[in-house]
């Protein structure tokens, strides 16, 4: 069946650094990917949703310039959180769409000190 | 603006009683799935509901959609500890101006006790 990856799995990294997380669709061709973050506890944010080749959409409340969002061809987007601080620490989540079948990764668990 | 409620948001039942959980949303929908969440891991799709009335059955588990009441349910049968873990409702949309998204309830955290 059709797989999703995300890399790495888990990081962790100093404040005021960078992290990119790679989502990608393995034997499909995904026309949107979407982004999301889950603190403990809680339920899926959507952050931001990218179409292949065009600029991402970004939820309200979701800075453009802290969460970088490449989706460069139609098996591969990126999530860079830039100057990272300990709030941003949480588990992060892509989804994979093509036609009406969706799947999604396994998660980035991100920890910033 | 979407709203998905769930609930119970918490449940703690026995092995082997019967239990359902519900989902309300507050718009038109054509599309509602059921997805499985365990501590650490991303989600696991348990069903996709289509139609009004559409009902499907996977194990232990049964969902449902009316999509005149704007409700799903999930309901558990016989529950066993396996069935341990924290399960999301997540309603698809489609706008012209934004395309088509996922809004999630806030999670219904399952525990089965021996």
């Amino acid at each position: 069946g059709a797989v999703v990856s995300q890399h790495p799995s888990r990081v962790i990294c100093k404040s005021g650094t960078s992290v990119k997380i790679e989502c990608r669709s393995l034997d499909f061709q995904a026309t949107t990917m979407f982004w999301y973050r889950q603190f403990p506890k809680q339920s899926l944010m959507l952050m931001a949703t990218s179409n292949e080749g065009s600029k991402a959409t970004y939820e309200q409340g979701v800075e453009k310039d802290k969460f970088l969002i490449n989706h460069a061809s139609l098996t591969l987007s990126t999530l860079t959180v830039t100057s990272a601080h300990p709030e941003d620490s949480s588990f992060y989540i892509c989804r994979a769409k093509t036609g009406n079948k969706q799947y999604f990764g396994p998660g980035t668990r991100l920890t910033v000190t | 603006e979407l709203k998905v409620e769930q609930n119970p948001l918490f449940l703690s039942m026995q092995e082997g009683k019967n239990y359902t959980i519900y989902c309300n949303y507050s718009t038109t929908s054509d599309r509602l799935y059921w997805y499985r969440q365990d501590p650490g891991k991303s989600l696991e799709s348990l069903f996709v509901l289509l139609s009004n009335g559409a009902v499907k059955q996977e194990g232990r588990l049964m969902a449902s959609l009316d999509t005149k009441a704007r409700l799903s349910t999930l309901h558990i049968t016989a529950a066993v500890h396996d069935l341990s873990a924290t399960y999301f409702c997540a309603v698809d949309t489609y706008k012209e101006t934004s395309g088509s998204r996922l809004t999630f309830g806030e999670g219904t955290q399952l525990t089965v006790n021996p």
